[in-house]
C-alpha cells in the first residue's frame, strides 16, 4: 500500500508555530479517525504525540496539536522549541488492506 | 514502567531468514487491551509498518511482506518474534517492536503505539 503524503521538511524560529500535513484517501485518513502522529528523534525510539486525529497522551506538551479536514491530517507544533527539531510521521488505519499506514515523514528544523 | 528489547542477529545473509525476538517487562502480552508490533525503518528512509499479533496468536501483515514475514507470540516467556524469509538488501534497517495500545476499558479504540523497544540494526549482506 502506498504511504501516506507528508512535505519532506518544514522549519520555524522559536516560539514560532509550525504545522504538517499528511494526506491520505478516503480509505483511510478521510475515512476513519485512527491517525495518530510520532515524533522521532534519530538513534531513539519513536514517541507518539497526538492520537485519534487530536487527542493527546498524557506527558505530551499541549503545544502539540492535530486536526482532520478530509482526506487531510495535520500536526501543529505551538511555541516551537528546540527540542522539538524532529522527524514526525503521521500513521493511519487504511481500510483498503485493513492493515496501518505511516506517512513519508517530515523532518523539522527549528531555525 | 513497561520495557521492549529486541534481540538477534545484527547481520544476515541474503536469501536467508531474519529472526528477532522481542521481549517485554513491566507488562504482560497476554493483556486484551494490546496487540505488539514490528516497524521498521531502513538507512535515510521513513518508517514501515511490518505486522502485529495479538495474545491468541491472530496476526496481520504488510500487504507487502504478507508472503514472507511470520510474527509469532510466546506467552509463556512473555515475548514475541518476526520472521522475514528471503531476505535482501532492501531489508536493511533498524528494526523496532511496539506495544499497539488498541483497545481501552472505556470502550474506545487509541490505536496507536505506546512503548517501543529501542530498535536494532539488522544488516544483509554476505
Amino acid at each position: 500500500q502506498s504511504a501516506l503524503t507528508q512535505p519532506p521538511s518544514a522549519s520555524g524560529s522559536p516560539g514560532q508555530s509550525v504545522t504538517i500535513s499528511c494526506t491520505g484517501s478516503s480509505s483511510d485518513i478521510g475515512g476513519y479517525n485512527y491517525v495518530s502522529w510520532y515524533q522521532h528523534h534519530p538513534g531513539k525510539a519513536p514517541r507518539v504525540m497526538i492520537y485519534e486525529v487530536s487527542k493527546r497522551p498524557s506527558g505530551v506538551p499541549d503545544r502539540f496539536s492535530g486536526s482532520k479536514s478530509g482526506n487531510t491530517a495535520s500536526l501543529t507544533v505551538s511555541g516551537l522549541q528546540a527540542e522539538d527539531e524532529a522527524d514526525y510521521y503521521c500513521s493511519s488505519y487504511t481500510a483498503s488492506n485493513n492493515f496501518y499506514v505511516f506517512g513519508t515523514g517530515t523532518k523539522v528544523t527549528v531555525l | 514502567q513497561v520495557q521492549l528489547q529486541e534481540s538477534g542477529p545484527g547481520l544476515v545473509k541474503p536469501s536467508e531468514t531474519l529472526s528477532l525476538t522481542c521481549t517485554v517487562s513491566g507488562g504482560s502480552v497476554s493483556s486484551g487491551f494490546y496487540y505488539w508490533g514490528w516497524i521498521r525503518q531502513p538507512p535515510g528512509q521513513g518508517l514501515e509498518w511490518i505486522g502485529y499479533i495479538y495474545y491468541t496468536g491472530s496476526a496481520n501483515y504488510s500487504p507487502s511482506l504478507k508472503s514472507r514475514v511470520t510474527i509469532s507470540v510466546d506467552t509463556s516467556k512473555n515475548s514475541f518474534s518476526l520472521k522475514l524469509s528471503s531476505v535482501t538488501a532492501a531489508d536493511t534497517a533498524i528494526y523496532y517492536c511496539a506495544r499497539f495500545y488498541y483497545y481501552d476499558s472505556s470502550g474506545d479504540y487509541p490505536c496507536y503505539f505506546d512503548y517501543w523497544g529501542q530498535g536494532t540494526l539488522v544488516t544483509v549482506s554476505s
